[in-house]
C-alpha cells in the first residue's frame, strides 16, 4: 500500500457541485498538506495541517475548505466548484525531525466543466 | 520565505553527469536547501537537502556553495528515468515547515 493514498484518482464534476477529495497516511506523520497544480506549473499551497486541531491557510485557500478528521486523514472540499479549479491536487505529508522530507500522493485529476 | 532561480530547462544525455544550478542570493542562516522532483504524472519526490555542508546520498549529490547563495543538484549518471521537473525549495526545518514550490526546470535525457 502507498504511504499517502489520495481518492478519487478522477474526477469529473459539474460547475456547483459539492465535492471532497480524501486524503490517508500510514506514516504516522502529524503533519499533512493540500496542493494544487496547474498544467505547466509548479505547485501552489491550499491549506496546511500540523497537528489534528490545527489548520492554516496555504496560499490559494479560496473556495476551499479542510478536515482533518484523524491524524491519518485530512480532506479537501470544494463547496461550489467552479471551471478554474480544474487541476491536479496533491496531498503531502511531512515530518521534519525525520529529515526525509515530504511524501507525495499521486494525485487527484479534478475536471469541473 | 526566500526565492530561488532555476533556469526553465535542461538537457543531458543517458549516462552522463547532470549538474542542475539553483540561485538563492536571499537565503536566510536557517533556510535548508531542498530538492524535490516531479516525474510526468506523479507527485514530487525527495531527492536531498542540505544546509552548509555538501551531501551525498543513493539519488544525488548537492553541493552548496561557500556563501549559501547558490547550490548545485548532481545527478552523477543520468537515466532516462530522471527526465523530470527539479525543484529547488529553501524551507527552515522548524515549527513553520512547509514547501513553497517554484516552477522548476525541466530535464531531458536524451537516449
Amino acid at each position: 500500500d502507498a504511504d499517502v493514498t489520495q481518492t478519487p484518482r478522477n474526477r469529473i464534476t459539474k460547475t456547483g457541485k459539492r465535492i471532497m477529495l480524501e486524503c490517508s497516511q500510514t506514516k504516522g506523520h502529524d503533519r499533512m498538506y493540500w496542493y494544487r497544480q496547474d498544467p505547466g506549473l509548479g505547485l501552489r499551497l491550499i491549506y496546511y495541517s500540523f497537528d489534528v486541531k490545527d489548520i492554516n491557510k496555504g496560499e490559494i485557500s479560496d473556495g476551499y475548505s479542510v478536515s482533518r478528521q484523524a491524524q491519518a486523514k485530512f480532506s479537501l472540499s470544494l463547496e461550489s466548484a467552479i471551471p478554474n479549479q480544474t487541476a491536479l491536487y496533491f496531498c503531502a505529508t511531512s515530518d521534519p525531525r525525520t529529515g526525509y522530507g515530504y511524501t507525495f500522493g499521486s494525485g487527484t485529476r479534478l475536471t469541473v466543466v | 520565505d526566500a526565492k530561488t532561480t532555476q533556469p526553465n530547462s535542461m538537457e543531458s544525455n543517458e549516462e552522463e553527469p547532470v549538474h542542475l544550478p539553483c540561485n538563492h542570493s536571499t537565503i536566510s542562516g536557517t533556510d535548508y536547501i531542498h530538492w524535490y522532483r516531479q516525474l510526468p504524472s506523479q507527485g514530487p519526490e525527495y531527492v536531498i537537502h542540505g544546509l552548509t555542508s555538501n551531501v551525498n546520498n543513493r539519488m544525488a549529490s548537492l553541493a552548496i556553495a561557500e556563501d549559501r547563495k547558490s547550490s548545485t543538484l548532481i545527478l552523477h549518471r543520468a537515466t532516462l528515468r530522471d527526465a523530470a521537473v527539479y525543484y529547488c525549495i529553501l524551507n527552515k526545518m522548524d515549527s513553520s515547515y512547509k514547501l513553497i514550490f517554484g516552477s522548476g526546470t525541466r530535464l531531458l535525457v536524451r537516449p
